[in-house]
């Protein structure tokens, strides 16, 4: 199983506010994502890094910034939440298996946001 | 870049048939062939994965095919069970430092 994490698990919250959205993994991977769904849909990639200092935009425009200052940490911040915003966020990582890229990539549980 | 279909979108079938996800991929360089399962109010989980030096690959009741000259691949579920009921994505890469590409999913039901 995979140890990767996402708090919170649920987040309901008032349009404007700032909000920051938890990924924390265990397995020592390099790469990490973050991913944008709505409930039983598709997959939109909105972020991703390749390592500490790294952060690279992905398919999907997103307002929502991401850092990556230690490695098993991915946050995702809104400066100011809309109800547009109002989603299921997906974390996930994939490292290297035997010093080559494995390309499986592990999914934290989620984080479902309402903005009001 | 990649392009992954997937279908059907949604699949119905009765509890103990057998169920057939198809993907298709176009960029020929693709070399690894994951399949996720997404139960609801969690993250897609890996179920099976495949490489392009295999044609299938089975674990227990799923098998996975893969035709490169098509560039196509299958998720097959056998005998299935209730608790087969999800949403199953497949996905397609290059490897290396790349990341997946994802087909649209498939609601799969299982109908007692």
């Amino acid at each position: 199983e995979a140890d990767i994490y996402q708090t919170p698990r649920y987040l309901v919250i008032g349009t404007g506010k700032k909000i920051t959205l938890e990924c924390s993994q265990t397995m020592g991977h390099d790469k990490m994502y973050w991913y944008q769904q709505d409930p039983g849909m598709e997959l939109h990639l909105i972020h991703y890094s390749y390592g500490v200092n790294s952060t690279e935009k992905g398919d999907l425009s997103s307002e929502s910034t991401v850092s990556r200052i230690r490695t098993e940490h991915f946050p995702l911040t809104l400066e100011s939440a809309r109800p547009s915003h109002t989603s299921q966020y997906l974390c996930a990582s994939s490292g290297k298996l035997a010093g080559v890229w494995d390309g499986t990539q592990y999914f934290g549980p989620g984080t479902r946001l309402l903005v009001l | 870049g990649e392009n992954v279909e997937q279908h059907p979108s949604t699949l119905s079938v009765q509890e103990g048939d057998s169920a057939v996800i198809k993907c298709t991929y176009s960029d020929s360089a693709s070399n690894y062939f994951p399949w996720y399962k997404q139960e609801l109010g969690k993250g897609p989980q890996l179920i099976i994965d495949i490489r392009s030096n295999v044609g299938e690959k089975k674990d227990q009741r799923i098998a996975v095919t893969l035709n490169k000259t098509a560039k196509h691949f299958s998720l097959h579920i056998t005998e299935t069970q209730p608790e087969d009921s999800a949403v199953y994505f497949c996905a397609a890469s290059e490897g290396g430092a790349d990341g997946l590409t994802f087909g649209k999913g498939t609601h799969l039901i299982i109908q007692p």
